[in-house]
């Protein structure tokens, strides 16, 4: 099925660990996002992709970074991992004329 | 600059009550709006949108949405709520046509009582 397809659906990490979030989109949108929902806060936007190459920081970008480097896959990496990134993560891909597409999620708590 | 205010982040209603979901918004420009659904863990759904043309919007499951530019709101209502209808529903606003910067609101936790 055409979708965004996020991996894993839980992760529990220990304070300071690495990871990577998966995304993969097989629509061939060149638009591709990270969110990161937390109650009362609703969605916000910690990297964003226009294109294969490109991308660039949101509304909270700190201790994330992002890579693109085909425009299927957008990777989403805890570099050290802290409490506060205990959240739901979304990843995005958008189309003009059709709107956003979202993953079904992965909710990460770190311990 | 745009923003979104979703009033009330809890709303309870009696299965087959009225559904009245508020959004207000703010948009130096003419504003597209989008109502979202997410149910218990998955993704954000398009339940309906607004772009130009007539204000009344209709969506899936029943649901509409009246764009008054006067009132800069953007309210979802549904006449009768279903069990099914439980979920969260988000508000969001973007500006220049088609563009990809959605603001979205914080969300409103729809509970429907038996």
């Amino acid at each position: 099925n055409a979708g965004v397809t996020q991996t894993p659906k839980f992760q529990v990490l220990k304070t300071g660990q690495s990871m990577t979030l998966q995304c993969a989109q097989d629509m061939n949108h060149e638009y591709m996002s990270w969110y990161r929902q937390d109650p009362g806060m609703g969605l916000r936007l910690i990297h964003y992709s226009v294109g294969a190459g490109i991308t660039d920081q949101g509304e909270v970008p700190n201790g994330y970074n992002v890579s693109r480097s085909t425009t299927e896959d957008f990777p989403l990496r805890l570099l050290s991992a802290a409490p506060s990134q205990t959240s739901v993560y979304f990843c995005a891909s958008f189309l003009y004329g059709l709107g956003y597409t979202f993953g079904s999620g992965t909710r990460l708590t770190v311990v | 600059a745009q923003s979104v205010t979703q009033l009330g982040s809890h709303v309870s209603v009696s299965e087959g009550a009225l559904v009245l979901l508020r959004c207000n918004y703010s948009s130096s420009v003419p504003p597209y709006l989008f109502w979202y659904v997410q149910y218990p863990n998955q993704g954000l759904q398009l339940l309906l949108k607004y772009t130009t043309g007539a204000t009344l919007v209709k969506g899936i499951n029943g649901f509409e949405a009246e764009f008054k530019k006067s009132e800069t709101s953007f309210h979802l209502t549904k006449p009768s709520a279903h069990m099914s209808d439980a979920a969260e529903y988000f508000c969001a606003v973007s500006g220049t046509s088609g563009t990809y910067k959605y603001i979205f609101g914080t969300g409103t936790r729809l509970k429907v009582l038996a």
